[in-house]
């Protein structure tokens, strides 16, 4: 069965530092990628995705996530983080041709702090 | 446009107690998810629906779960009886049936099992 291992489970971060969370996968086979945002007290929401193309994959927000394929890994980014950028993240994966059904990571508890 | 509804939005009851939670989708889309986010987890995908059809229900523990989607629009899922274990958040989200890449997320019911 396919997993995801979201290794931050909590980060805390000053404004304008940058950021990196990590995603990792495992399934041998041709994935869809996503990474989804909730901020507090708002439902869970798409920041961006990867289906194939260009492996530098911008979203909303300043955000961007990186598919490495050989090393599984599909981690967010952003060069410069702002207070409104706390949230809880999670990576997603779903089997192409699957019907997008997703298979959650456990999470990143992101903190910004002025 | 409005949102993914679900209802009630927080419910406690005691163990072997029944529960239902109702999920009004996006109005247009075909394709609706029940998921089960335990505190500390990632969402977990218990049942797809395309219209008024089960496309997935391969995580629903059927012998306490029930979902349906008569009418091919809103949505009921069933506990009963309760254990401790299903305290939880139950998110419903709904895609258009062609766009399963794009899942957008209800608020989400609170359950807690004494």
């Amino acid at each position: 069965a396919q997993s995801v291992s979201q290794h931050n489970h909590h980060v805390i971060l000053s404004e304008a530092a940058s950021l990196e969370l990590g995603c990792n996968y495992s399934y041998g086979g041709t994935v869809n990628l996503f990474w989804y945002v909730q901020y507090p007290g708002q439902h869970l929401q798409l920041l961006l995705k990867y289906f194939s193309g260009d492996p530098l994959v911008k979203g909303i927000k300043g955000f961007e996530a990186e598919f490495i394929k050989s090393k599984f890994s599909f981690n967010l980014r952003k060069p410069s983080v702002q207070w409104s950028d706390t949230a809880e993240y999670f990576c997603a994966v779903a089997l192409t041709g699957g019907g997008n059904k997703l298979t959650f990571g456990t999470g990143t508890q992101l903190k910004v702090e002025l | 446009e409005a949102g993914v509804a679900q209802s009630p939005r927080y419910k406690i009851i005691e163990k072997r107690q029944s529960v239902a939670f109702w999920c009004n989708p996006i109005s247009g889309h075909a394709t609706l998810y029940w998921y089960q986010q335990i505190l500390g987890q990632g969402p977990k995908l218990l049942i797809q629906f395309q219209n008024n059809g089960v496309v997935d229900d391969s995580q629903l523990p059927k012998d306490r779960f029930s979902a349906e989607r008569l009418k091919g629009v809103d949505s009921t899922l069933k506990i009963q009886p309760a254990k401790l274990e299903d305290s939880a958040v139950y998110l419903c989200a709904s895609s258009l049936e062609y766009l399963t890449d794009k899942q957008f997320f209800g608020p989400g019911t609170r359950l807690t099992v004494l």
